[in-house]
């Protein structure tokens, strides 16, 4: 079974602290994503990667940035949290041969 | 381009009833279609998915699903729901191609009366 981790289920940090969120997978999968959900907004692709040291950004990447230095490990950082980042942050990967998503338990993140 | 719509934000069944959950969807590509379910405080887990091989797809916990091209729906649906089934829901659609890219609905909440 594909496994990913999230580094923290729950998370609470002040507004202007630098904040890392963590994702490891164990399935060697190049792709993997950054998603925020919301009450009534869905999932929304902060920003994804499809290799090492390569990202592109999804629908919301203000206020973020990503690094993927190894290929197991996927990390998404606010470099001044801020109260409207207060969320749900989930990570997944994708296997490419059957285009599934495989998602980790999420980490909600409270911004005070 | 792609998108997807769920027609319906909230759905409330009684337990033992059918459940039906609306996605219709748009996609320049033979897509991929998929359900998820989230269970409160939980992450995402593939309930089932359609990769243009039968149109009917069966999941897990007694959930199917149709593909219908003219109507560009992909419905989820139930005989007869368990209080277990009380989550939230989502319908994905997906292009093919090493810069795959999924776009999520807004999810439709299930809730189940005893």
């Amino acid at each position: 079974d594909v496994k990913v981790t999230q580094s923290s289920r729950y998370l609470v940090k002040r507004t202007g602290e630098k904040v890392f969120l963590e994702c490891v997978q164990d399935m060697d999968h190049e792709n993997m994503f950054w998603y925020r959900q919301d009450p009534g907004l869905g999932l929304r692709l902060i920003y994804f990667s499809y290799d090492v040291k390569m990202k592109e950004k999804g629908d919301i990447p203000e206020g973020y940035s990503v690094s993927r230095e190894k290929k197991e490990r996927f990390s998404l950082i606010l470099e001044s949290a801020s109260t409207n980042q207060t969320s749900m942050y989930l990570c997944a990967t994708c296997d490419l041969s059957t285009d599934t998503q495989y998602f980790g338990p999420g980490t909600r993140l409270t911004v005070l | 381009a792609q998108s997807v719509t769920q027609l319906d934000s909230h759905v409330s069944v009684s337990e033992g009833t059918p459940v039906l959950l609306r996605c219709n969807y748009s996609s320049s590509y033979s897509p991929s279609l998929f359900w998820y379910v989230q269970h409160p405080n939980k992450g995402l887990q593939l309930l089932l998915k359609y990769t243009s091989a039968a149109t009917l797809v069966k999941g897990i916990n007694g959930f199917e699903a149709e593909f219908k091209k003219s109507e560009t729906s992909f419905h989820l649906t139930k005989p007869s729901a368990h209080m277990s089934d009380a989550a939230e829901y989502f319908c994905v659609v997906s292009g093919k191609g090493g810069s795959y890219i999924p776009t999520f609905g807004r999810g439709t909440s299930l809730i189940v009366h005893p």
